[in-house]
């Protein structure tokens, strides 16, 4: 158990609905990762958070938000669903600002669009 | 900017002997490298880094990495493979290292399997 804990595990949803995926990072880590897992396109990273700031951005369309709370837990917003959003999306948490120490992923929530 | 590949989209592999998955990698300036497995239905597990010092990077499951900075590459290998070591295998490679900004890109993976 990595410690990072997201919801809800399995979605199933149609094209043009919006989701919210929910993420609660290891106890004491300040960053937040999103990454999109899929067949055709492998891990891609999509944002990351600092204590409630972004701090990269990846491969995010613009139909995706994030954002992270005070409580430093993150969620990942996509809108206008599409066939092809349809992917595993990861979070990860690290205590560092930088990628230079491990992440800590959770077990990914699996978003079907149909 | 930073990439990374795997060569190999799936690595087969008798219980009992070495493996080796294979790793390159592309940066501007000094390379931070990292594996990480993931068994079916889970998240990723980080394996090992290497960040400087020694080339051969031990870690978790009895797995090493070599850092081969001539060739560009960062293979993952183990003396002698366990069935439960089958599963899938991400390279990656810190991007905007240090500072306020970080992440990791990854390989595309590679399916490692060991058969009894």
């Amino acid at each position: 158990d990595s410690g990072v804990t997201q919801t809800p595990k399995h979605l199933i949803t149609a094209t043009g609905q919006r989701v919210t995926l929910r993420c609660s990072p290891r106890s004491g880590d300040l960053s937040v990762y999103w990454y999109q897992q899929s067949l055709d396109q492998g891990l891609q990273f999509l944002i990351q958070y600092y204590n409630g700031e972004e701090r990269a951005k990846g491969n995010i369309l613009e139909r995706f938000s994030a954002q992270q709370f005070p409580d430093l837990h993150s969620e990942l917003n996509l809108s206008s669903l599409e066939l092809g959003d349809s992917a595993l999306y990861f979070c990860a948490s690290s205590p560092w600002t930088g990628a230079t120490g491990e992440l800590f992923f959770g077990e990914g929530s699996r978003l079907t669009v149909l | 900017a930073q990439s990374v590949a795997q060569p190999e989209d799936q690595v087969n592999v008798a219980e009992g002997n070495p493996l080796t998955v294979k790793c390159t990698y592309s940066v501007s300036g000094n390379p931070y490298l990292f594996w990480y497995v993931q068994y079916p239905n889970r998240g990723l597990q980080f394996l090992l880094k290497y960040i400087t010092g020694d080339n051969l990077v031990k870690g978790s499951y009895g797995f090493e990495a070599e850092f081969n900075k001539s060739q560009t590459s960062f293979h993952l290998k183990k003396p002698s493979a366990l069935v439960s070591d089958s599963a899938l295998y991400f390279c990656a490679v810190s991007q905007n290292y240090g500072g306020s900004q970080g992440n990791l890109i990854f390989g595309k993976g590679t399916k490692l399997s060991v058969k009894p």
